[in-house]
């Protein structure tokens, strides 16, 4: 199985900072990541998919990079709204599909 | 709207047997393949199941595979998970969710169900 590493665990930051999540893959799986949000009893929510591009709907100032093994999130404003638990997720052509262990976003 | 409602989840005893559905709504549900997703509490997610628009291609975790049957029934626009010989580590929430870019290439899942809680406990 292929593995999804991110860090960090747990972060905490203020309304208006640039926020960076970093997701490593066990092997390469070219751009095949998303990115989701999970705010607290709510379901997980796109926010990235195919390692940079935007699902519809979702604000501007959430951007992510990178292929091969190595990605990345960023926030580049913190919102209110923003501060929950992020997940990535391996989207290679082999199940299962798996994810990160979560960054939880504080409010600092 | 695109809605995805999940049921049949409660408390079940180790060994017994319980069905999940998920009821979808505002798309046409047989162009889509779907999957079911976990997360024990307090913890991270865990994929458990797909399946293909038509039904075929079934896939499963490890963790699961010869216990848990996915399915689905087209003509109701509803998903299932049957799940047998559930053991306490079964205990979580799952999620029912459409794949949105299977067809591509580009699997990812949008969106997901609210969520149906399974607690496996004597």
């Amino acid at each position: 199985d292929i593995q999804m590493t991110q860090s960090p665990s747990s972060l905490s930051a203020s309304v208006g900072d640039k926020v960076t999540i970093t997701c490593r893959a066990s092997q390469s799986i070219n751009s095949n990541v998303n990115w989701y949000q999970q705010k607290p009893g709510k379901a997980p929510k796109l926010l990235i998919y195919a390692a940079s591009s935007l699902q519809s709907g979702v604000p501007s100032r959430f951007s992510g990079s990178g292929s091969g093994t190595d990605f990345t999130l960023t926030i580049s404003s913190l919102q209110p709204e923003d501060f929950a638990t992020y997940y990535c997720q391996q989207s290679y052509n082999t199940r299962p599909y798996t994810f990160g262990q979560g960054t939880k976003l504080e409010i600092k | 709207q695109v809605q995805l409602v999940e049921s049949g989840g409660g408390v079940v005893q180790p060994g017994n047997s319980l069905r999940l559905s998920c009821a979808a709504s505002g798309f046409r549900f047989s162009d889509y393949a779907m999957h079911w997703v976990r997360q024990a509490p307090d913890k991270g997610l865990e994929w458990v199941a797909d399946l293909r628009y038509d039904g075929s291609n079934k896939n499963y975790a490890d963790s699961v595979k010869g216990r848990f049957t996915i399915s689905r029934d087209n003509s109701r626009n509803t998903l299932y998970l049957e799940m047998n010989s559930l053991r306490a580590e079964d205990t979580a929430v799952y999620y029912c969710a459409r794949d949105v870019g299977s067809s591509s290439g580009r699997v990812r899942f949008d969106p997901w169900g609210q969520g149906t809680l399974v607690t496996v406990s004597s």
